[in-house]
């Protein structure tokens, strides 16, 4: 399975600030995924981070609020931007690590709490 | 209606019991189905896929009813360590496309 490490494990930040949340994968992923889980809910995916173009994001999330990278197949970052405390989530990203299927494997999380 | 639809619990069961855990999903076009856990304040982690002629893995069972749009997970011989939320969840499309996933079903074993 896939190795997935995310950064920082948490943080605590102050209304109107940004963080950028970096995502890497041990291997060359085709697809990476980018999902928030808020307090005793599941999973609600924000966007899939697209290679070489602009993410794709679903609806009730915009680029100005969640930009996100993918520079390369390992790595994406995805930034919340102008942070209030209905931000305050996990922020999880996914990625298809084995070749051929649909599976999905998860990193660690973020914890973001904003005060 | 909801895209997967999972009873959230908590289900509270003493060790040893046999538990079982539905889901339902709304796109009749789904291609793909997966059990993942999810422990306390951890990532998902994959528990298996549904395939339709059902699987096994140890003590755990999973089924896929396509015609009437329908998963479930079988625990045998329940763990204390088996203490966690189970998300049904499925691709709705073919292909390394997002997953959606249910709020999940949270297990307590019991001692």
């Amino acid at each position: 399975s896939a190795v997935i490490s995310q950064k920082p494990s948490r943080d605590i930040c102050q209304r109107g600030t940004s963080l950028t949340i970096q995502c890497q994968v041990d291997s060359q992923v085709t697809m990476m995924f980018w999902y928030r889980q808020q307090p005793g809910q599941s999973l609600t995916l924000i966007a899939t981070a697209n290679q070489g173009s602009e993410a794709t994001y679903e609806s009730g999330f915009v680029i100005d609020k969640f930009p996100i990278s993918r520079p390369n197949l390992t790595f994406s970052t995805l930034t919340v931007s102008n942070m209030s405390p209905e931000d305050s989530s996990i922020y999880l990203c996914s990625a298809d690590r084995d070749v051929g299927t649909d599976t999905q494997y998860f990193g660690p999380g973020t914890r973001l709490t904003v005060l | 209606r909801k895209e997967v639809e999972q009873d959230p619990g908590p289900f509270n069961v003493p060790e040893g019991a046999t538990v079982a855990f539905n889901c339902t999903y709304s796109n009749s076009a789904s291609q793909s189905f997966f059990w993942y856990r999810q422990d306390c304040r951890k990532e998902p982690k994959l528990l298996m896929s549904v395939y339709s002629s059902g699987n096994e893995d140890g003590r755990f069972t999973a089924q896929l009813n396509r015609a009437s749009q329908y998963i479930s997970l079988l625990i045998r011989d329940s763990k204390l360590s088996d203490s966690a939320t189970y998300l049904c969840v499925v691709n709705p499309r073919a292909g390394n496309t997002p997953l959606v996933f249910g709020k999940g079903t949270r297990l307590s074993v019991i001692a």
